[in-house]
């Protein structure tokens, strides 16, 4: 069975300052997927990743995913109050499901 | 419409009493997916159709859990004797073509809560 597992699970940084989130899956996959979630708000897209060695950037997020280890991050440039919010990754399965990480609930301080 | 749409927002019911969720996804969307997710906590997979049938129901919590998809577009998530474990936010997405590179959009959800 598929497991995702994302660390850390609570993230408190001060502004300007850097950090990676990681997401480790536990089945060969090469379809990953990273999702921002603000407090009472549905989902939002962030990242699509699709092949080994895939790297996206969108404004102070950059994220990565390297199949052979299983591993996708998702790193925090100088980050800013506004992208407090829980991220979330998730990895297809081969059984036509998705299954999500428990979130990486991030919260920027000034 | 121009973003995947659930009704209702919230439902309070009950327990024991049936309900049922509606999805309307995004116009063209051929795949839709169902998530619960409760407090606090990440998404639980549901189910997934890809046009009008579902490949894969064992990802439904129980035999009280039933969903379906007609015309390839509206789908329906219903809940027979709900129990208390059952709140959640349920969650639907859509996209283009099922498990491609295609993002999923996801509504806003239909919280439940079981009395």
């Amino acid at each position: 069975e598929l497991k995702v597992e994302q660390n850390p699970l609570f993230l408190s940084m001060q502004e300007g300052k850097n950090y990676t989130i990681y997401c480790n899956y536990s089945t060969t996959s090469d379809r990953l997927y990273w999702y921002r979630q603000d407090p009472g708000k549905s989902l939002e897209s962030l990242f699509v990743l699709l092949s080994n060695g895939a790297v996206k950037q969108e404004g102070r997020l950059m994220a990565s995913l390297d199949t052979k280890a299983r591993l996708s991050t998702l790193h925090i440039t100088a980050a800013v109050h506004d992208l407090s919010a829980t991220y979330f990754c998730a990895v297809e399965g081969n059984n036509n499901d998705m299954r999500f990480g428990a979130g990486t609930r991030l919260t920027v301080k000034p | 419409g121009a973003g995947v749409s659930q009704s209702p927002s919230n439902k309070v019911t009950e327990k024991g009493k049936d309900v049922e969720l509606r999805c309307d996804p995004i116009s063209g969307h051929t795949a839709l997916y169902w998530y619960r997710q409760s407090l606090g906590q990440g998404l639980e997979f549901l189910i997934y159709f890809q046009g009008n049938s579902a490949p894969d129901k064992s990802g439904l919590p129980s035999d009280r859990f039933s969903a379906e998809r007609t015309g390839g577009s509206v789908s329906t998530l219903t809940i027979q004797r709900t129990q208390q474990e059952d709140s959640a936010v349920y969650l639907c997405a859509s996209s283009l073509v099922g498990y491609s590179n295609q993002p999923q959009h996801f509504g806003d959800g239909t919280r439940l809560s079981i009395l």
